[in-house]
């Protein structure tokens, strides 16, 4: 089955704690984005990329971190700098950017609680 | 930066009902896209529109985007009880953007 796959599902940490969330697709799909979705709030962008070795940041990168050393994998690190991360994390994928962006794919979530 | 505002937030109606959501953008988009989210789960495609004044259907969903490309709705025809789960637009400007996504609205159907 063709997918976006992330995982931990749920996931807890203290704070002062980083905390990696996987994410691969198996869609052969360029482009791979990081939202970030809280209570009422729309998905609000944290990190793309479109390419290997390549990424930039959204409109909330701040306290987050990424790397895209494989197309199928992008994983993101929530640091301890990110002063409220507790949220529901979502994956996407889709072919690119360009003039008329295809739809987007997204995994499952995380949801990340900072006790 | 672009901004992209939905109404309303939240509405509940009774099955069979009819259902609108608004989208409002600040800047004129290139295309806008409609995902459903259900409770406890993902945002799942539903549409994209492209062109001024478009309107697309799928069975009892109706599409629409602005004459001059700020604004669209989605319509529900009859809602049904698996109508239910939060509705989100979200549009780029022309120029290979990332998309906006509004606050969506959440939508109840009682039986």
């Amino acid at each position: 089955d063709g997918g976006i796959t992330q995982s931990p599902k749920y996931l807890f940490r203290k704070e002062g704690q980083n905390v990696t969330l996987s994410c691969e697709q198996n869609l052969n799909h360029d482009a791979m984005y990081w939202y970030r979705q809280d209570p009422g709030q729309g998905l609000r962008l944290i990190y793309y990329s479109q390419i290997v070795n390549d990424f930039q940041k959204g409109d909330i990168a701040e306290g987050y971190s990424v790397s895209r050393e494989k197309k199928e994998s992008f994983p993101l690190t929530v640091t301890s700098a990110q002063k409220n991360p507790t949220a529901f994390y979502l994956c996407a994928s889709n072919n690119g950017l360009a003039q008329t962006p295809g739809e987007l794919f997204f995994g499952e979530g995380s949801r990340l609680t900072v006790l | 930066g672009q901004q992209v505002m939905q109404i309303p937030q939240y509405q509940h109606v009774q099955e069979g009902e009819d259902f609108t959501t608004y989208c409002n953008s600040s800047t004129t988009l290139s295309n806008i896209q409609w995902y459903k989210q259900r409770p406890g789960g993902h945002p799942v495609f539903l549409i994209q529109l492209v062109k001024s004044g478009e309107v697309k259907k799928q069975k009892r969903l109706t599409f629409q985007f602005g004459e001059a490309k700020k604004n669209s709705s989605l319509h529900i025809t009859a809602t049904q009880t698996t109508d239910v789960g939060t509705y989100f637009c979200a549009g780029s400007n022309s120029g290979y953007s990332t998309l906006t996504f509004g606050k969506g609205t959440m939508l109840l159907v009682s039986p």
